[in-house]
């Protein structure tokens, strides 16, 4: 069954500090990984889709990274609109998404 | 506003009613999933629909739920005999196979407050 982990569960951080959060997974035949962007009461926000390992993608302050194993995403220099709940989630040898339960930043001013 | 519209955007039903939500995909994106979502967790797949036909189930559903597709464009996610532990945000997403991308697009959710 395909699996996914995020951590820290939450993250508060200083405006300017830079970060990193983790997101481990198993799964059988990774089709994609994906990182989603959630603010309270809305749905989520589609951020990046990662396909195979070594790959990388970047978006203003956030940077998106996977191995075989986990993906990380880096956040440089956050301001408090970052502020948010970060989704990862896999897809694998069906259609639907499996998703970890998310951390919560906070980036304080 | 070209992205997935949900409605209602908030319900509030006693135990025992049934309750319809609607989901409009992204025009022109052949695949509608639905998604239920509970506080501190990440959304849990329902169901999914190519076109008008629907490919796939969680064990999620059960017989109290039941959703359409039918005519490939709008879904409709019914609840029979509403429980309060159907008491969730429901979110609806969209998305068109093309070249590597199978990027889901999310709706705003409905808020279902079973009393």
């Amino acid at each position: 069954e395909d699996q996914v982990t995020q951590s820290p569960e939450a993250l508060r951080l200083q405006e300017g500090e830079s970060s990193s959060l983790n997101c481990s997974y198993t799964v059988s035949g990774l089709r994609g990984l994906f990182w989603y962007r959630q603010d309270p009461g809305k749905g989520p926000e589609f951020l990046f889709t990662l396909y195979s390992a070594g790959e990388e993608k970047e978006k203003e302050r956030l940077k998106a990274t996977l191995t075989k194993k986990e993906s990380f995403l880096h956040i440089t220099a956050p301001k408090p609109e970052d502020s948010a709940t970060y989704l990862c989630a896999v897809q694998g040898g069906s259609e639907k998404l499996v998703f970890g339960k998310g951390t919560k930043l906070t980036v304080n001013p | 506003d070209t992205g997935v519209s949900q409605n209602p955007r908030h319900k509030i039903t006693k135990r025992g009613q049934n309750v319809t939500f609607r989901c409009d995909p992204i025009s022109e994106h052949n695949r509608l999933y639905w998604y239920r979502q509970t506080l501190g967790q990440g959304p849990e797949f329902l169901t999914y629909f190519q076109n008008e036909a629907q490919l796939e189930k969680s064990r999620l559903l059960s017989d109290r739920f039941s959703a359409e597709r039918p005519k490939g464009s709008f879904s409709t996610l019914e609840i029979q005999r509403t429980e309060q532990g159907d008491s969730a945000m429901y979110l609806c997403a969209s998305s068109f196979r093309a070249l590597g991308g199978y990027e889901q697009y999310f709706g705003p959710g409905t808020r279902l407050t079973v009393t």
